[in-house]
């Protein structure tokens, strides 16, 4: 099946500076991918919906001067959270989309996630 | 606006029993329903997809039901074993895809 990769897996970084998380589908090019947040025993939130080549779309309530997203190839988009705070500590997931037809119904397949740490 | 539930929020079943765990939703103009495994502090596991126009999927032990115009999805477990402790979630496409919150499951030795 599809591979999705996220790099890095866990990242503890002190307060106020930014951090980029990044995410690759490793064997299929992915038009569209997604980044969702889990905090602890809560449910994945969908933040935004990244598009290479054209500007992300935020979820409401969702800062995108905080949460810059940048889907600049076909396999790679990243995610970076600037000037981080404490309460941006959370468990970060992204997915991509298949959208060449190989995979039927163009199904999302996920990462495995990246848990941010902000001192 | 879709909402997800899943119930119950935690589960605990001496191992050998079977199970079902319950999502409802509250759109039923959805794609697909699927149902994820979670280990703690791990990424995502996809279990079974049932798309719309489809009334079950089955891998294994599991298997997965949908009913679209009621809202609902039952997820069973036969024979459970201790490695199937995790926490599951249901997760509902429409435009986007909603995740419940999930059901964590324990399965006593």
């Amino acid at each position: 099946g599809a591979v999705v990769s996220q790099h890095p897996s866990r990242v503890i970084c002190k307060s106020g500076t930014s951090v980029k998380i990044e995410c690759r589908s490793l064997d299929f090019q992915a038009t569209t991918m997604f980044w969702y947040r889990q905090f602890p025993k809560q449910s994945l939130m969908l933040m935004a919906t990244s598009n290479e080549g054209s500007k992300a779309t935020y979820e409401q309530g969702v800062e995108k001067d905080k949460f810059l997203i940048n889907h600049a190839s076909l396999t790679l988009s990243t995610l970076t959270v600037t000037s981080a705070h404490p309460e941006d500590s959370s468990f970060y997931i992204c997915s991509a989309r298949d959208n060449s037809g190989r995979v039927k119904y163009n199904e999302q397949f996920f990462g495995p996630g990246t848990r941010l740490t902000v001192l | 606006k879709q909402e997800v539930t899943q119930i119950p929020a935690a589960l605990s079943v001496p191992e050998g029993e079977n199970l079902v765990l319950n999502c409802s939703f509250t759109d039923s103009a959805i794609y697909n329903l699927q149902w994820f495994r979670q280990d703690p502090g791990k990424g995502l596991t996809s279990l079974l997809l049932i798309q719309s126009s489809q009334r079950e999927q089955t891998s294994g032990r599991l298997n997965a039901s949908l009913d679209k115009s009621s809202g609902r999805s039952t997820l069973y477990i036969a024979a459970s074993q201790p490695g199937d402790s995790a926490t599951y979630l249901c997760a509902v496409k429409g435009d986007k895809i909603i995740f419940g919150k999930g059901t964590r499951l324990h399965i006593l030795p």
